[in-house]
């Protein structure tokens, strides 16, 4: 079946460096993805959407690259902060009216001071 | 404070035992709805309702029951519980995007992790 998933389970990153989260989708009809952080204890909390129209969107230290030949993206978070110690999830939803948003499993990504 | 929230935070039940979670967000938004976040498997959909008296069925309903009775509310309802319902549950809302889709800028609840024995 269609899914969502995640290449690495975990990244530890080094303070002040950038990072990189990865997730394949293998939907191709999806046509809009969301990213979420979820810290300990916590429910996600929305980051950053891109549509299928555009392949790069940036946010305050966060860009959001979409590869849609290898249906691919990747969540770019610049100059890493204990702050950003937390489980990213991408998520996919395909055509307007169409409610349900699936899930990847998470990276943890791991801030080291 | 815009805000979901979840009662209870935490519970522990016996098999078979009905019990109710309930979801109230102060925002007004049209969409709500419930997913289920276990190790390995990341978050699953459960119900999902576009507004009052308007749910459907998510990925995984087996097993729980929803109702849309006010805009505010959403309680997820398990009749039965069973052990494979264990998990960490989230309440989430959001309004209806530009496009008709619900999912943007959804605000999640705290989460109710569920013990079933």
């Amino acid at each position: 079946g269609e899914s969502v998933g995640l290449h690495l389970p975990t990244l530890s990153v080094q303070e002040g460096d950038n990072s990189i989260i990865n997730c394949a989708y293998s939907n191709s009809a999806s046509d809009y993805f969301i990213w979420y952080k979820q810290e300990s204890g916590k429910g996600p909390q929305f980051i950053i959407d891109i549509r299928s129209n555009m392949d790069k969107r940036q946010g305050q230290r966060v860009t959001v690259l979409l590869n849609k030949t290898v249906k691919h993206l990747s969540l770019q978070i610049a100059a890493t902060q204990p702050g950003d110690s937390a489980v990213y999830f991408c998520a996919e939803n395909w055509s307007v009216g169409n409610e349900k948003l699936t899930f990847g499993t998470g990276t943890r990504l791991t801030i080291i001071p | 404070e815009a805000q979901v929230t979840q009662n209870p935070r935490y519970l522990i039940t016996v098999t078979g035992k009905k019990l109710t979670v309930t979801c109230s967000q102060n925002m007004n938004h049209e969409y709500m709805s419930w997913y289920r976040q276990d190790p390995g498997l990341g978050l699953r959909q459960i119900y999902y309702s576009m507004n009052v008296e308007v749910t459907d069925k998510g990925d995984v309903p087996e097993g729980y029951k929803v109702s849309r009775k006010e805009k505010r509310n959403f309680p997820l309802i398990l009749e039965s519980p069973s052990p494979n319902q264990t998990s960490l549950y989230f309440c989430a809302s959001s309004f209806k995007g530009a496009r008709g889709r619900p999912q943007e800028t959804q605000y999640f609840g705290p989460g109710t992790r569920l013990l079933v024995l």
